[in-house]
């Protein structure tokens, strides 16, 4: 089945340690999105990708990068995570540009930060 | 600024009674909305959507939405719930046009009880 897969389900750092998440998609869409959801809140978008085109969203702290190497995959980075930064972290694709796209989400990731 | 509400955070139901899950946004521009459903631990799943024409909406699991645009609401139905129901709930819009950014309410944990 195409899906959207995160790698760790759950994922434990250290205060100030850089930590990756990554995503990959067999859905082939040209989107790629990461929103990070904290405990009993929205998901808040981060940024996405649209083929290579890279968009930030405003308000995402510095701390936060990404890298999207090809079509499948997109990485999420926290360069030095603080305990604020521990969330519930969602990738999710769809397929061209538009508000009326689908979104389809993987499972996330469980950041932990101690 | 689009703004998506959802007035209440919990919603307790008996099992195989009905269930409207309350959702308000508000837009100066046409927009797209949707309903996502969150099991525990999991990412988002897509109920619905409405993108045009017939404001009543049906979905997966037996849910549907009707649009209201003068009453700027969108709010969640489902006549007979069961204990698998239970979830979070997401309403969610983004505006028409190239835009792919997705705003969440704060989302409804409908609880159900047997």
């Amino acid at each position: 089945d195409a899906m959207v897969i995160q790698n760790p389900r759950y994922q434990v750092t250290q205060f100030g340690k850089p930590v990756t998440l990554s995503c990959s998609q067999t859905l082939n869409h040209n989107v790629m999105y990461w929103y990070q959801q904290k405990s009993s809140q929205a998901p808040k978008l981060l940024f996405h990708y649209y083929d290579k085109d890279f968009n930030n969203e405003a308000d995402t702290p510095d701390n936060f990068q990404s890298r999207r190497p090809n079509t499948s995959f997109c990485f999420l980075d926290i360069r030095s995570p603080g305990l604020g930064d521990a969330a519930m972290y969602l990738c999710a694709t769809s397929s061209g540009a538009g508000g009326s796209r689908e979104q389809y989400f993987g499972p996330g990731t469980r950041l932990t930060v101690t | 600024a689009q703004s998506v509400t959802q007035l209440d955070s919990q919603v307790p139901v008996f099992e195989e009674a009905p269930v409207e899950l309350r959702c308000n946004y508000s837009s100066s521009v046409s927009v797209y909305l949707f309903w996502y459903v969150q099991y525990p631990n999991q990412g988002l799943q897509l109920l619905l959507k409405y993108l045009s024409g017939s404001t009543l909406v049906k979905g997966i699991n037996g849910f549907e939405a009707e649009f209201n645009k003068s009453q700027t609401s969108f709010h969640l139905r489902k006549p007979s719930v069961h204990i698998s129901d239970t979830a979070e709930y997401f309403c969610a819009v983004s505006e028409s046009g190239a835009t792919n950014k997705l705003i969440f309410g704060t989302g409804t944990l409908l609880a159900v009880q047997p």
